[in-house]
């Protein structure tokens, strides 16, 4: 089975604090997500990695970065955590290519509260 | 970005009955998939469409990529207390790196 982890299930970080969520795959997949889940306003992309050291913005990226030096690990950082990041982080991998196994597997999500 | 209407936002109903929930776009997508989330969990896929017309079926779970490609449904027969969960659609559309667009989701409720 695909398994996705993050680093922690829950998160109470202060402002201004610098904050960094981890993802690991272990299906070898080429694609890795960052989303926010927030009620009323369902999955929202900040960033995508489709390779090693290859990101690009999704969505929202605002006040985030991301880094992926192996194929297996998604870091995604808050600079600086602001009390409108407070949310749901959900993590997410695919292989590439069109076909209901190169759909994305997520991880069970980290829930950030910033104070 | 795209922008993926899904309607209604909540349901409440009583075990047994089916349920329908449903997507519309504003762009085409290729692909139309439904998601389904766990209290405390992430999503897992529970059905993937990849033709327009496509009707498929996953147990008492059935959903359809619409005839436009703007559009899909999911209904759910005889509910159970364990449907109990978010439900999201997603689409995809010509991008490549498998980017999805999802719904705002449906929460649903049901009553033993």
């Amino acid at each position: 089975d695909v398994k996705v982890t993050q680093s922690s299930r829950y998160l109470v970080k202060r402002t201004g604090e610098k904050v960094f969520l981890e993802c690991v795959q272990d299906m070898d997949h080429e694609n890795m997500f960052w989303y926010r889940q927030d009620p009323g306003l369902g999955l929202r992309l900040i960033y995508f990695s489709y390779d090693v050291k290859m990101k690009e913005k999704g969505d929202i990226p605002e006040g985030y970065s991301v880094s992926r030096e192996k194929k297996e690990r998604f870091s995604l950082i808050l600079e600086s955590a602001s009390t409108n990041q407070t949310s749901m982080y959900l993590c997410a991998s695919s292989h590439s290519g069109r076909a209901l196994y190169n759909e994305q597997f997520f991880g069970p999500g980290t829930r950030l509260t910033v104070l | 970005g795209q922008q993926l209407n899904q309607s209604p936002q909540s349901m409440f109903i009583q075990e047994g009955e089916d349920v329908s929930m449903n997507c519309t776009s504003s762009s085409i997508f290729n692909t139309w998939l439904w998601y389904k989330q766990d209290p405390g969990e992430g999503p897992v896929l529970l059905i993937a469409l990849y033709k327009a017309g496509e009707l498929t079926s996953n147990g008492r779970l059935t959903a359809q990529f619409g005839i436009t490609r703007k559009d899909s449904f999911l209904n759910i027969s005889a509910s159970i207390p364990s449907d109990v969960g978010i439900y999201f659609c997603a689409g995809r559309g010509g991008t490549s790196y498998g980017k999805l667009t999802f719904g705002q989701g449906t929460i649903l409720t049901v009553h033993p």
